[in-house]
């Protein structure tokens, strides 16, 4: 079956622009995860999404980010006013069941490459 | 805050060798923990996943274990290959939403 597909797989951008990277889940999949892996550093978690609850921002770095889920399925993560700091491959995760599960595996997106200059 | 440590941060090894990865984490009280191999320019594929109520994983050449009380986990990879060639990270799982990774260990199988 299909798994998580993002989109793009690249993108490059001016400073002080906006950027919106989408996320298709697996069908099916209640609980969605973006996370943002910088060069030399582990992945850092984002925020999290699980069907229609309030979502767990605790992971933004800052009010420039945020993200959507709409009909529980596809997300958007958008970042305002890009600085250089932003680049990063960022990524995306679903699972069928999320917090409080003990077997929830995360499937993961091939990723975003985003490159401020 | 977890803290997941990995070590080393890159392995050369020859084709054959079998191989042990580490992990470390500040915090036991987890609900699983998940080793991942992430290929250059790709995402993570889950290898296994050890939920907190057991000590050993296998598939395959793989096998993974877990020591929470001492906040340890090994990846041990038998007859290595040119294949197996990725960059290996555990994450482990908490009360909280999110996975916490480790840096990675970045393992090269010289044919």
């Amino acid at each position: 079956g299909a798994g998580v597909s993002q989109s793009p797989s690249n993108k490059v951008t001016e400073k002080g622009k906006d950027v919106e990277l989408r996320c298709d889940p697996i069908s099916g999949h209640t609980a969605l995860y973006w996370y943002r892996q910088s060069l030399g550093q582990g992945l850092e978690f984002l925020i999290y999404f699980q069907g229609n609850s309030a979502p767990d921002k605790s992971g933004l770095p800052s009010d420039r980010f945020s993200a959507e889920r709409t009909g529980g399925s596809v997300s958007t993560l958008t970042i305002q006013r890009t600085q250089q700091e932003d680049s990063a491959v960022y990524l995306c995760a679903s699972s069928i069941i999320g917090t409080g599960a003990t077997t929830d595996t995360q499937y993961f997106g091939p990723g975003t490459r985003l490159t401020v200059l | 805050k977890q803290e997941v440590t990995q070590i080393p941060a890159a392995l050369s090894v020859p084709e054959g060798e079998n191989l042990v990865l580490n992990c470390s984490f500040t915090d036991s009280a987890i609900y699983n923990l998940q080793w991942f191999r992430q290929d250059p320019g790709k995402g993570l594929t889950s290898l296994l996943l050890i939920q907190s109520s057991q000590r050993e994983q296998t598939s395959g050449r793989l096998n993974a274990s877990l020591d929470k009380s001492s906040g340890r986990s090994t990846l041990y990879i038998a007859a290595s290959q040119p294949g197996d060639s990725a960059t290996y990270l555990c994450a482990v799982k908490t009360g909280a939403n999110n996975l916490f990774f480790g840096t990675g260990t970045r393992l090269t199988v010289i044919p």
